[in-house]
């Protein structure tokens, strides 16, 4: 079975400093892997993808993250933080059933709250 | 190109009562995915479909159910709502095909059930 675990509910950041958002993934079989960003109010924003390319993957408004398989993280990095960063987070894992389609697996999400 | 739209935006109902939701997809995508978003839940899968036909279900109830029109364009219904439906309903559409792709998602229907 897949599935992802946002290990941190909550993060706080000062505006200018490193973010770190951290996601683990458990997947039976090489997994496509996915970071989405949700504004208050608003739809879900793809961020980036990883589908067994390059690790490193970069995304847009400065976010990349690493696909590490060893440790099973995919966790979203970002060198300097900005107000509009302030917004909840998803990891998410994604597999292809039987049907043909794929499904989404979400975690529980993580809200970044970006202060002055 | 546009992005995906659904509309209504938001929707109050009552209890007992039906509701229709509808979700237009990015020109050119032929898959369209439903999830329901509560913040008891998360964010949960619910149905998709893909050339009219629905090919994959998640774990609820035959009350949520869907279809797709030939120009892709989807609605999604809930009968006898419960106060529990009460949930922001995300529509994603994507190119499909096979292997992975990612999804797209539109703002979302916010159902309040009363």
């Amino acid at each position: 079975a897949q599935s992802v675990t946002q290990l941190d509910s909550h993060v706080s950041v000062s505006e200018g400093t490193p973010v770190l958002l951290r996601c683990n993934y458990s997947s039976s079989y090489s997994p496509s892997l996915f970071w989405y960003v949700q504004h208050p109010n608003k739809g879900l924003q793809l961020l980036l993808k990883y589908t067994s390319a390059a690790t490193l993957v970069k995304g847009i408004n400065g976010f990349e993250a690493e696909f590490k398989k060893s440790e099973t993280s995919f966790h979203l990095t970002k060198p300097s933080a900005h107000m509009s960063d302030a917004a909840e987070y998803f990891c998410v894992v994604s597999f292809i059933l039987t049907g043909g389609g794929n499904k989404l697996t979400f975690g529980t999400g993580t809200q970044l709250k970006v202060e002055l | 190109k546009a992005g995906v739209t659904q509309t209504p935006r938001y929707l109050i109902k009552t209890r007992g009562q039906q509701v229709t939701l509808s979700c237009s997809p990015i020109s050119g995508h032929r898959s369209v995915s439903w999830y329901q978003q509560t913040p008891g839940q998360g964010l949960q899968f619910l149905f998709e479909y893909f050339s009219e036909t629905q090919r994959n279900k998640g774990n609820f109830p035959g009350r949520f159910s869907g279809r797709q029109f030939s120009n892709s364009r989807s609605e999604m219904n809930v009968s006898t709502l419960e106060l529990g439906d009460s949930a922001l309903y995300l529509c994603a559409s994507s190119l499909a095909g096979q292997g992975f792709y990612e999804q797209y998602f539109g703002p979302g229907t916010r159902l309040t059930v009363t």
